[in-house]
């Protein structure tokens, strides 16, 4: 079975500041991996996702995360954080060859101006 | 292009009571998947359905719970005596299902948030 941990319910940060949202996951093969990003009463967003290739991925909204197998992890990060980057972020897991992905618990970033 | 849809956005009942949270996929889409999501969780798949087919319905309670996604009109999902336990948000989305599997990308709804009393 897979699960993922996201390290941290809540971040806050500094508008300006760095942003790290940390996730590790743990799965029996190589998996698939993404973020989504929930705005208050909205439904996810889909930010970045990793399947194979360049393991450094590129989203949108100036995010992007870096697959580390030998970590297992899938940490997302953003230079400058805006007020707007103020969300609960989710990552999850989908195993190769599966279609149902498991997610972590959320991590809600706030940003202080 | 509009996006995935979900009604109603809240819905109130009261224990005992049906619930019926309906869900149209992208234009294109023929894949849906519902979620559930308790408070401070992430989601939690329920089912997976294409048009008229249930694929995979490992993650639905064995009782009360049921989805459908007919030929026409929009995928249902549908909880029979509600209690308060099924209070929750419940996502819906849709893919294409043109990649496949894992790497297809699912577009969330804004998800119906249900209250039972």
């Amino acid at each position: 079975a897979q699960s993922v941990t996201q390290l941290g319910s809540h971040v806050s940060v500094s508008e300006g500041a760095l942003v790290l949202l940390r996730c590790n996951y743990s799965s029996s093969v190589p998996p698939y991996l993404f973020w989504y990003v929930q705005y208050p009463n909205q439904g996810l967003q889909l930010l970045l996702k990793y399947t194979t290739g360049a393991t450094l991925v590129k989203g949108i909204n100036g995010f992007e995360a870096e697959f580390k197998k030998s970590e297992t992890s899938f940490h997302l990060t953003k230079p400058s954080a805006h007020m707007s980057d103020a969300a609960e972020y989710f990552c999850a897991v989908i195993k190769g060859g599966s279609y149902i992905p498991t997610f972590g618990r959320g991590t809600s970033l706030i940003v202080h101006p | 292009n509009a996006g995935v849809m979900q009604n109603p956005r809240h819905l109130v009942r009261r224990r005992g009571q049906e619930a019926r949270l309906r869900c149209s996929p992208m234009k294109g889409h023929s894949h849906v998947y519902w979620y559930r999501q308790l408070p401070e969780e992430g989601l939690k798949f329920m089912v997976y359905l294409q048009k008229e087919n249930i694929i995979d319905e490992s993650g639905m309670p064995k009782e009360r719970f049921s989805a459908e996604f007919p030929k026409e009109g929009p995928s249902i999902l549908r909880i029979q005596q509600v209690v308060r336990g099924d209070s929750a948000a419940y996502f819906c989305a849709s893919s294409p299902g043109t990649s496949g599997g894992s790497t297809d990308t699912q577009y969330f709804g804004p998800g119906t948030r249900l209250t039972v009393l």
